[in-house]
């Protein structure tokens, strides 16, 4: 089956620096998702993504952070100037066009800010 | 936000029916119940989803109650690979962009 893959697997950074963590969606899939998951946390909704634009964003989602989909197949999340409580697993997501398509998740991408 | 409540934590001796529940009162006419559950260092997987009828598939099967306001994701035998936190999801049918987890249950099989 088809899956969703992020690099890299774990990131180290310094507060203060800026990271990209990376992922590429299913290819026939048109929405794309950031999610968040603090250490022993719920899952917790960043931000969704469909035809180069966002269609939808939490409050966590704020100035810090921007998403893109550079080229045909990667979509990415940066974050500026990473903050401590910035340190969670990120998981991207994808699906098919379609309001009721099942979200496909990535493996994660555990990021620590030191 | 998430409109579901569900039970912290819930055991199961392997080979044995799970049966987990999820309370959505506030659901409305074009909310679908999802489940997805997610795997010790894995990323969420989708399980099954419903709006009234009852639906089975190869990994589990969903009740819905007549008023829509409860439902129950059935694993007719229980394995350790079924280990997971099993999160109960509304999803507007009709926009079909929101999609909030909530605290979800942690489901531990005994052998």
């Amino acid at each position: 089956e088809p899956e969703v893959t992020q690099t890299p697997s774990h990131q180290v950074t310094q507060m203060g620096q800026e990271v990209i963590l990376r992922c590429v969606p299913i290819s026939n899939h048109l929405y794309f998702y950031w999610y968040r998951q603090i250490l022993g946390q719920k899952v917790e909704f960043l931000v969704s993504f469909y035809n180069n634009e966002i269609s939808e964003k939490s409050e966590i989602f704020d100035d810090q952070f921007s998403v893109e989909r550079p080229d045909g197949s990667n979509f990415t999340l940066k974050i500026r100037s990473t903050k401590l409580e910035d340190s969670a697993m990120y998981f991207c997501a994808s699906r098919r066009t379609g309001a009721l398509e099942k979200l496909f998740f990535g493996s994660g991408t555990q990021l620590s800010v030191l | 936000d998430a409109k579901t409540t569900q039970p912290n934590s819930m055991e199961s001796n392997e080979e044995e029916p799970v049966h987990l529940p999820c309370n959505h009162s506030t659901i409305s006419g074009t909310d679908y119940i999802h489940w997805y559950r997610q795997l010790p260092s894995q990323g969420p997987e989708y399980v099954i989803h419903g709006l009234t009828s009852n639906v089975n598939n190869r990994m589990a099967s969903l009740a819905i109650a007549e008023d829509r306001k409860s439902s129950t994701l059935i694993l007719h035998r229980a394995t350790l690979r079924d280990a997971a936190v099993y999160y109960c999801i509304l999803r507007d049918g009709s926009t079909g962009n929101q999609f909030y987890f909530g605290t979800g249950t942690s489901l531990t099989v005994i052998p």
